[in-house]
């Protein structure tokens, strides 16, 4: 069975860094990628970043360029999402996805659970 | 920045067919993916490539294109089909982006 376990709810101050996690299971973790999505409170989906645990080749959306940075630990199938410096602005409930697997394409078809990001003094 | 335009709100009653529509410069050359999410869960996908439907997804979620728009159809609406639904598509940067939404209500 395809799963996405992501790490849990954090709580942070304005300015602290901090990583969470994705550990895919149940698929060849390095054959598909893994994308990142923000949900801020009551808002829309919002893509961040791709990255391809084969070779690390990651690419962001405009928006999120130099905002954050997304890595993969092939040895233990989890991918991250990271910030130096965390913002209020940064609250929001972060989803990781996996492409293609189940359905060929550029389709996001197995999701984690998503982590509740809460920036705030 | 690309984007995906879709109606911020559809109502339907039960049984009736409810329509959603995507609308982007860039449609005509790339497949659409439709996500449906419902409060508090992780979004799922309904629809890939247009019009395709994945394994475990009901009969009654289609999907079609035509030029600049896409549209995700639900015939026979029920009770659980209420939920946020989400256009996706890839972009010139070699991401993809959502379009805006639409939160179906069933009267």
């Amino acid at each position: 069975e395809v799963q996405l376990v992501q790490s849990g709810a954090e709580v942070k101050k304005p300015g602290e860094s901090l990583k969470i996690s994705c550990k895919g299971s149940g698929y060849s973790f390095i054959t598909y990628s893994i994308g990142w999505v923000r949900q801020m409170p009551g808002k829309g989906l919002e893509w961040m970043g791709i990255i391809y645990p084969g070779d690390s080749d990651t690419r962001y959306s405009p928006s999120f360029q130099g905002q954050v940075t997304i890595s993969v630990d092939k040895s233990v199938s989890t991918a991250y999402l990271q910030w130096s410096s965390l913002k209020a602005s940064d609250t929001a409930m972060y989803y990781c996805a996996v492409k293609g697997i189940a359905a060929p394409g550029d389709n996001f078809d197995y999701w984690g659970q998503g982590t509740l990001v809460t920036v705030s003094s | 920045s690309y984007e995906l335009t879709q109606p911020p709100s559809v109502s339907v009653s039960p049984g009736q067919t409810a329509r959603i529509t995507c609308s982007g410069d860039a449609l005509p050359k790339q497949y659409a993916y439709w996500y449906q999410q419902k409060p508090g869960q992780a979004p799922v996908l309904v629809i890939y490539k247009d019009s395709e439907r994945p394994s475990g997804i009901p009969e009654r979620f289609s999907g079609s294109s035509s030029g600049t728009t896409v549209t995700l159809t639900i015939s026979g609406v029920q009770a659980e089909d209420e939920a946020d639904y989400y256009c996706q598509s890839p972009d010139s940067s070699g991401t993809y982006v959502f379009g805006t939404g639409t939160k179906v209500t069933v009267l």
